[in-house]
């Protein structure tokens, strides 16, 4: 499976200010994933990163909020802007790989964890 | 009714137990399923995949019952080391629907 990295693995944040978070994979994906996890919670879907053209964002994300960059074919940013204390989670981006049945399962890099002042 | 709904937490065990973890599904038009192993505080990661009617891997045993919709963990013998919260997950036009988890505990 690919070898994902994010940077950074945490901050501390004060409100008001944003954010980037990249997301660098070992190899060449179509697909790339943000994902938040709050505390105590599963993962929600932010949007799904298409290289070339917007972002797809889930219901309850807007593009303002959580702007993102997919440049190529190995790498994203998720900037999460304007931070409020209710941002602080873990976000995580993944990417989906074809499993040996042909149905594609999808691999998270090891998380950012956000904490908003 | 939720996408996906699993067995509320925490299962505490002794090692060796036999556990079993339940998880509902209300698309009947998924085709796959995904258990997710996450560790205190890292990433989830791929435990097992179900495509079929179920996978068996060393003392792991995932089932699917397309009627019922339902999807289980089985893990036998239970050792310290699987203490996590389990994640049932399908994937569904694209994305991935994750249950909110079940918290497993092994005790010596």
């Amino acid at each position: 499976s690919a070898v994902i990295s994010q940077k950074p693995s945490r901050d501390i944040c004060q409100r008001g200010t944003s954010l980037t978070i990249q997301c660098q994979v070992d190899s060449q994906v179509t697909m790339m994933f943000w994902y938040r996890q709050q505390p105590g919670q599963s993962l929600t879907l932010i949007a799904t990163a298409n290289q070339g053209s917007e972002a797809t964002y889930e219901s309850g994300f807007v593009i303002d909020k959580f702007p993102i960059s997919r440049p190529n074919l190995t790498f994203s940013t998720l900037t999460v802007s304007n931070m409020s204390p209710e941002d602080s989670s873990i976000y995580l981006c993944s990417v989906e790989d074809r499993g040996r049945e042909a149905y594609n399962e999808q691999f998270f890099g090891p998380g950012t964890r956000l904490t908003v002042l | 009714r939720k996408e996906v709904e699993q067995d509320p937490g925490p299962f505490n065990v002794p090692e060796g137990a036999t556990v079993a973890f339940n998880c509902t599904y209300s698309n009947s038009a998924s085709q796959s399923f995904f258990w997710y192993r996450q560790d205190c505080r890292k990433e989830p990661k791929l435990l097992m995949s179900v495509y079929s009617s179920g996978n068996e891997d060393g003392r792991f045993t995932a089932q699917l019952n397309r009627a019922s919709q339902y999807i289980s963990l089985l893990i036998r013998d239970s050792k310290l080391s699987d203490s996590a919260t389990y994640l049932c997950v399908v994937p569904w036009r694209g994305k991935l629907i994750f249950g909110q988890g079940t918290e497993l505990s092994v005790k010596p």
